[in-house]
C-alpha cells in the first residue's frame, strides 16, 4: 500500500531560525514528489516538485531534497518568517493505470513560527 | 484565471439532511479530485475524474456519498443523509498532466458541519 509519513507532526520555532521537515514514503512506481503549503482556512498550494532524477530544488527560502534510494525527502526552511506558519504536506505520486499519476498525501507537519 | 472555485465555503446542517458541495475546475484541466480533510486523518482522496469520467471512487466512505461530473466545468459531491462524522473540510482540486506529473490546484475548500 502506498504511504507517506511525515515528521515531526508539529514544530514551533522562533522567527529567523531554520528548520527541516521530513517525509518518508513507500510509493511505487515512483513518479514525483511535491511539497505543499497549506495556510489555515485555505487549500494547499504547491511549493516544489521533484522527479526521480532530481535531488534538490529551491523555491526562495524553501529547499527540498529527495533521496530516491532511501525514499526520503526533506523540506528546509531558511530564516523563517511569521508567514511560514502553516501546514506543510508531502505528496508522492505513483504512476497509475492509463498513464495517470495519482498522489498520496502525508498528514502534514504543522509549523508555528513565533516572533 | 480564477482558480478552482468551490461553494459553499461553509455549510452547517442537521443530521439527516442532504448536502451538496460544488466545484468549478480550472478551464483546460482534465483531472478533478475530491478530498476530505480532518485533523485525525489529514487529506483523504474520495474520488477523482479524468475527462469527466469517474476513475477511482474507492475512497468514497459509503453509499451515502456520491459525486458527479456532468461536464468539464462542473462537479458536485452529495452526502445523503448527512451524519455528524461527515463534518470536515472538503477540497476540490483540478490538474492537467504536464511532463508526466499532475500538479494539483486546490480550491479554498467547503467546511461542513453536521449537527
Amino acid at each position: 500500500k502506498n504511504q507517506v509519513e511525515q515528521s515531526p507532526q508539529s514544530l514551533i520555532i522562533l522567527e529567523g531560525k531554520n528548520c527541516t521537515l521530513q517525509c518518508n514514503y513507500t510509493v511505487s512506481p515512483f513518479s514525483n514528489l511535491r511539497w505543499y503549503k497549506q495556510d489555515t482556512g485555505r487549500g494547499p498550494v504547491s511549493l516544489t516538485i521533484m522527479t526521480f532524477s532530481e535531488n534538490t530544488k529551491s523555491n526562495g527560502r524553501y529547499t527540498a531534497t529527495l533521496d530516491a534510494d532511501t525514499k526520503q525527502s526533506s523540506l528546509h526552511i531558511t530564516a523563517s518568517q511569521l508567514s511560514d506558519s502553516a501546514s506543510y504536506i508531502c505528496v508522492v505520486s505513483a504512476a497509475a493505470s492509463g498513464g495517470s499519476y495519482i498522489p498520496t498525501f502525508g498528514r502534514g507537519t504543522s509549523l508555528i513560527v513565533h516572533p | 484565471d480564477a482558480g478552482v472555485i468551490q461553494s459553499p465555503r461553509h455549510e452547517v446542517t442537521e443530521m439527516g439532511q442532504e448536502v451538496t458541495l460544488r466545484c468549478k475546475p480550472i478551464s483546460g484541466h482534465d483531472y478533478l479530485f475530491w478530498y476530505r480533510q480532518t485533523m485525525m486523518r489529514g487529506l483523504e482522496l474520495l474520488i477523482y475524474f479524468n475527462n469527466n469520467v469517474p476513475i477511482d471512487d474507492s475512497g468514497m466512505p459509503e453509499d451515502r456519498f456520491s459525486a458527479k461530473m456532468p461536464n468539464a466545468s462542473f462537479s458536485n459531491l452529495k452526502i445523503q443523509p448527512s451524519e455528524p462524522r461527515d463534518s470536515a473540510v472538503y477540497f476540490c482540486a483540478s490538474s492537467r498532466r504536464v511532463s508526466g506529473a499532475n500538479v494539483l490546484t486546490f480550491g479554498a475548500g467547503s467546511r461542513l458541519t453536521v449537527l
